[in-house]
């Protein structure tokens, strides 16, 4: 079955480290998404990728980067500048053709979600 | 700006009892509207969306919302609330246009009694 995997589920780091969260894809999407979760925040968008070699920073970009190097693929890592990295961070993806109006635009398909916690 | 109010932290229901839970967005035009809902530890799970037309829209496991315009308001409603609801339901706008980016509520984090 098609879907969204990211690993590691549970990921503990010291402070100073980078660490990078997987997020890999079969859907065929063109899109793809980080969020970052806090409790009683929701999801902010930390940066998304409407195409492979390009990505757009989203509302809570600092200390964090991306790369997009292949469709499938949308690595995150946390670096050492996120001053407050512990948080569940969600991979998302959507269909092709972001600029429909119809019925496949828009409709996020999410990742079951990486922990990380800061010691 | 988009934005996305939910304006019940919590919420407690019995089973077998009915359930609403609000959602009130701010957008220049007609917007995408979703409700989402995520278990524990989870990712989110799409339960319904609208787009256009016919503004009350029906969902995944019994769930329905209605686009109320006037009130810039897309409530989510259940006739009858089941044990296995117990979970965060978020509501989220989407932009039409090229995007595809989300503004997500904080979420109503729904307890369900026996």
């Amino acid at each position: 079955d098609g879907g969204i995997t990211q690993s590691p589920k549970y990921l503990f780091r010291k402070e100073g480290q980078n660490v990078t969260l997987s997020c890999e894809q079969n859907l065929n999407h063109d899109a793809m998404y980080w969020y970052r979760q806090d409790p009683g925040q929701g999801l902010r968008l930390i940066y998304y990728s409407q195409i492979v070699n390009d990505f757009q920073k989203g509302d809570i970009a600092e200390g964090y980067s991306v790369s997009r190097e292949k469709k499938e693929s949308f690595p995150l890592t946390v670096t050492s500048a996120q001053k407050n990295p512990t948080a569940f961070y969600l991979c998302a993806s959507t269909t092709p053709n972001p600029g429909q109006t119809g019925s496949g635009a828009n409709v996020l398909t999410f990742g079951a979600g990486s922990r990380l916690t800061v010691l | 700006a988009q934005s996305v109010t939910q304006p019940d932290i919590h919420i407690t229901v019995s089973e077998g009892a009915s359930l609403e839970l609000r959602c009130n967005y701010s957008y220049g035009a007609t917007p995408y509207l979703f409700w989402y809902v995520q278990s524990p530890g989870q990712g989110l799970q799409l339960l319904l969306k609208y787009f256009s037309g016919d503004t009350l829209v029906q969902g995944i496991k019994g769930f329905e919302a209605e686009f109320k315009r006037s009130q810039s308001s897309f409530n989510l409603r259940k006739p009858s609330v089941h044990w296995s609801d117990a979970a965060e339901y978020f509501c989220a706008v989407g932009a039409r246009g090229a995007t595809n980016k989300l503004i997500f509520g904080t979420g109503t984090l729904l307890a369900v009694q026996p």
